[in-house]
Formats: C-alpha cells, sequence, structure tokens
C-alpha cells in the first residue's frame, strides 16, 4: 500500500491566485511527521514546511501552508499568491514512528503558474 | 555553511563500467541518505546511516549496489558493474535528529545525474 498519495499529477494556476496541491497519507502510528519538499527544474530538493502529527495548529510557512486534517490523514499544500517562480514539482514526505526513520516520498504534483 | 556536497554532477559511463558517487553531508548531522530519483520510480530511498551505521540498507536494489560512510564527512555509494536501467539522479541527503526542537528534515545535496549507456 502506497504510504504517501498526491492524486494530482498536474496543476496549473494564475499568478497570484491560491492553490491547494493534495497528499493523503497511510500510517497506524500515532506519531509521524509530514513534509512538503519543492524541485524546481533546476533539480535541487528544497524543504518548505513540516507538521507533526501531534502539532494542535496547522503549519505555516510564508506563503506556504499545511491544511492539516488528521481524521482524514491529509496533508494538503496551500500556496497563496502564487509567483511564477512557483512552477516545479512539489513532493509530500512522511516519516513515521517516534525513533527516527526514513522520509517516504509521494509521487509529486506539477504546478504550472502561468501570467 | 554549506550544504550537503555531492560529485560528480554528471556521469556518463558505459554499461558494465564501475561507478562511484560521493557525497559530503553538512557538519553535525547524524544522518545520510541517498535517494534514487527517476520517472517510472520517483524517489526511492536506497540506504541510510546513523552515525556512519547503516540503518536500513532495504531499498539498494541489488548487490550491483553498495555504500559506505568511513567517517562523519563522507560517504560513497558504488556500482559495480553498472547497467543502463541505472540511470538516474542520485541523491544524497542529511539531517539531524527529529529533536530538541529538530523536525529532522533532510538537507539534500544537487544531485549526481549517472547516463548508463
Amino acid at each position: 500500500a502506497q504510504k504517501i498519495t498526491q492524486t494530482q499529477p498536474g496543476m496549473f494556476v494564475q499568478e497570484k491566485e491560491a492553490v491547494t496541491l493534495d497528499c493523503t497519507y497511510d500510517t497506524s502510528d500515532p506519531s509521524y511527521g509530514l513534509f512538503w519538499y519543492k524541485q524546481p527544474s533546476s533539480g535541487e530538493m528544497i524543504f518548505l514546511i513540516y507538521q507533526g502529527s501531534y502539532d494542535q495548529q496547522n503549519a505555516t510557512e510564508g506563503r506556504y501552508s499545511l491544511n492539516f486534517q488528521k481524521a482524514r490523514k491529509s496533508a494538503n499544500l496551500v500556496i497563496s499568491a502564487s509567483q511564477l517562480g512557483d512552477s516545479a514539482m512539489y513532493f509530500c514526505a512522511m516519516r513515521e514512528g517516534r525513533g527516527f526513520q526514513k522520509l517516504v516520498f509521494g509521487t509529486g504534483t506539477r504546478l504550472l503558474v502561468s501570467p | 555553511d554549506a550544504g550537503v556536497i555531492q560529485s560528480p554532477r554528471h556521469e556518463v559511463t558505459e554499461m558494465g563500467q564501475e561507478v562511484t558517487l560521493r557525497c559530503k553531508p553538512i557538519s553535525g548531522h547524524d544522518y545520510l541518505f541517498w535517494y534514487r530519483q527517476t520517472m517510472m520510480r520517483g524517489l526511492e530511498l536506497l540506504i541510510y546511516f546513523n552515525n556512519n551505521v547503516p540503518i536500513d540498507d532495504s531499498g539498494m536494489p541489488e548487490d550491483r549496489f553498495s555504500a559506505k560512510m568511513p567517517n562523519a564527512s563522507f560517504s560513497t555509494l558504488k556500482i559495480q558493474p553498472s547497467e543502463p536501467r541505472d540511470s538516474a539522479v542520485y541523491f544524497c541527503a542529511s539531517s539531524s535528529p527529529p529533536w530538541g526542537g529538530n523536525t529532522g528534515e533532510l538537507f539534500f545535496g544537487e544531485g549526481s545525474r549517472l547516463t548508463v549507456l
């Protein structure tokens, strides 16, 4: 079974609009962490935002926020006021367990921001 | 502060040749990861180390792949013999443990793009 599911292969958004990238996860462990990374066309992996399973509030980092719905096991990334530079692949990832474990990545969503 | 450094950035080789990819993690990070990225399989974890000790190598595809971490500042991923299906981008990443205020996020190198002809 997939641990991380990103159902949107591609998304389009106009500049200055908000966009939501979907991520659902599967775990039976009560302790886990969720991450989003951005991969522009240049190829590097850039960490964007983190949400811990015990965090009471949704994580925010600048224009990025994470819509964490624990009961639904979803951790959607919201990008507000999209910019042309936001065009990239976006990956959701999960770490399970209290001890340090590996990050498992989803298949990614390609976001294209148009002028 | 320097990030994760990988070399070479690009490698083109012929089937059957040995390939060695290198990684220098961020100083002070206890964990080092090797990932492979392909269009077909996405980002796959190959192996990770904690304090230079391999913890999980279940993602290493087969015996042709081996990884070492002789000290805290250096790791290698070796493929011998290489095959065309090994063509991919290989990422090295490092991190601190996810406690003491750290999220445990991975800091990635720029990747090594391997092409096996």
